[in-house]
Order: C-alpha cells, then sequence, then structure tokens
C-alpha cells in the first residue's frame, strides 16, 4: 500500500521549479503533503480530497488525479527555505495513512 | 504547548527489555497514527485508533508490538523483549477527524535505541 514517489533526490538553484510525484496501486481518498527537515518531525505542506478540494500552503500547489491515483506537488520559485524531504501521504477509504519514501530537495543559492 | 508531545525524547534499553512510548494528541483529536521512521525514510505506519479503537494494527511488525488508547485521548506504543532491530525513532501523528479530510499533526518522536 506503500506510494511510491519520484524522483528521489532533486537539486535546485534558487528560483527554480520542480515538480514530486505520488502515485498509488490503490483507489485513493486524499493526498497529503509533508515536508521535513534534518532533526525534525514532518510538518505538512496540503491536503487534497476526491472532488478537487484543496486546502493548505499558500506558495505551494498541488494536483490530485483520482482516476490514475496520482498526486503532483508543484514548487515554483524555489527559495531557500524549501530544502528538506517531501513526503507524499495517500489516503484510503479505512483511513490508513501511507508514506512514500520521501524525495530530498535540495535548493541551492 | 498544543502540539502533539510524545514521551520520553530518547530512550535507551538493553536487549530483551519491554520498553513503553507515549503520545498525547492534539486535545480533542480524534484520531491518531503511530509510525516508526528509519533514517531517510518515509514514515512506517504501524497502527491507527479512532477514538479508542483500534481500526487497523496491520502495520505492527509482529506480537512483541501492542497499542492502546484506553480513554480515546493518550495512547501508549509498547514494545516486549526488545531487539536491535526495533531501534528507529517512534513518531504519531494526531488529527482532528480521519486523515481523510484534515491535515495530521506529527510529534517530535521518540528515539528508541537497543543495545
Amino acid at each position: 500500500q506503500q506510494p511510491v514517489q519520484s524522483p528521489q533526490a532533486v537539486i535546485l538553484r534558487e528560483g527554480e521549479d520542480a515538480v514530486i510525484n505520488c502515485s498509488s496501486s490503490k483507489a485513493l481518498y486524499s493526498v497529503h503533503w509533508y515536508r521535513q527537515k534534518h532533526g525534525e518531525a514532518p510538518v505538512f505542506l496540503m491536503i487534497l480530497l476526491k472532488g478537487g478540494e484543496q486546502k493548505g500552503h499558500e506558495k505551494i500547489s498541488a494536483s490530485f488525479n483520482e482516476k490514475k491515483q496520482q498526486s503532483s506537488l508543484y514548487l515554483t520559485a524555489s527559495q531557500l527555505s524549501y530544502s528538506g524531504t517531501y513526503f507524499c501521504g495517500t489516503v484510503y477509504n479505512n483511513n490508513d495513512m501511507r508514506f512514500g519514501a520521501g524525495t530530498r530537495l535540495t535548493v541551492k543559492p | 504547548g498544543a502540539g502533539v508531545s510524545q514521551s520520553p525524547r530518547y530512550k535507551v534499553t538493553k536487549r530483551g527489555q519491554d520498553v513503553a512510548l507515549r503520545c498525547d494528541p492534539i486535545s480533542g483529536h480524534v484520531s491518531l497514527y503511530w509510525y516508526r521512521q528509519a533514517l531517510g525514510q518515509g514514515p512506517e505506519f504501524l497502527t491507527y485508533f479512532n477514538y479508542e479503537a483500534q481500526q487497523d494494527k496491520s502495520g505492527l511488525p509482529n506480537d512483541r508490538f501492542s497499542a492502546e488508547r484506553p480513554e480515546g485521548s493518550i495512547s501508549t506504543l509498547t514494545i516486549q523483549r526488545t531487539e536491535q532491530r526495533d531501534s528507529a525513532m517512534y513518531r504519531c501523528a494526531s488529527s482532528l477527524m480521519s486523515a481523510r479530510h484534515t491535515e495530521a499533526f506529527f510529534g517530535q518522536g521518540t528515539r528508541l535505541t537497543v543495545v
């Protein structure tokens, strides 16, 4: 049930854009996105619900394709503070939330 | 503070000892999740509670692991007869409703080291 994330790692310069993908082999109810910095707890960024509702971060956007069971996180005009590991959390009808292996994002000046 | 609180933050135990890890969720949060996170990996699902009911324990590695949430608030994850392979960061997360609809907030975790 664990979702698959890609890419595993991304290195950007400040101001560049990135896309992180998450896919599930099982039908999803919703998708969460979290960012974790080294030594800290994961921090909530965004939730995408069936039917198109989104709640979350002002400067980060995401999409959720229910039919394909996929979600993508779009990081535009990246800032140094965006560095960290991004996890998608996929939620199923039974309320389980499973996480991918993560995408390590490094933003350089 | 009003966040998810876990204790102890660090626990070193000898192989074969039992340990109990505590999670105090945000007040009023219905759902509580336990995860194990190895360094450089994503959180690995262990178990999930809705109020006091354990809804899914399919992620518990074996019968040495158990969890409870008797009053629908504080939860305890117990590992019996600890082994070195149990060493990891154990995190809990709580959600106002189910994670299907609302965000989950993570605690700072308990770093367990079995020697």
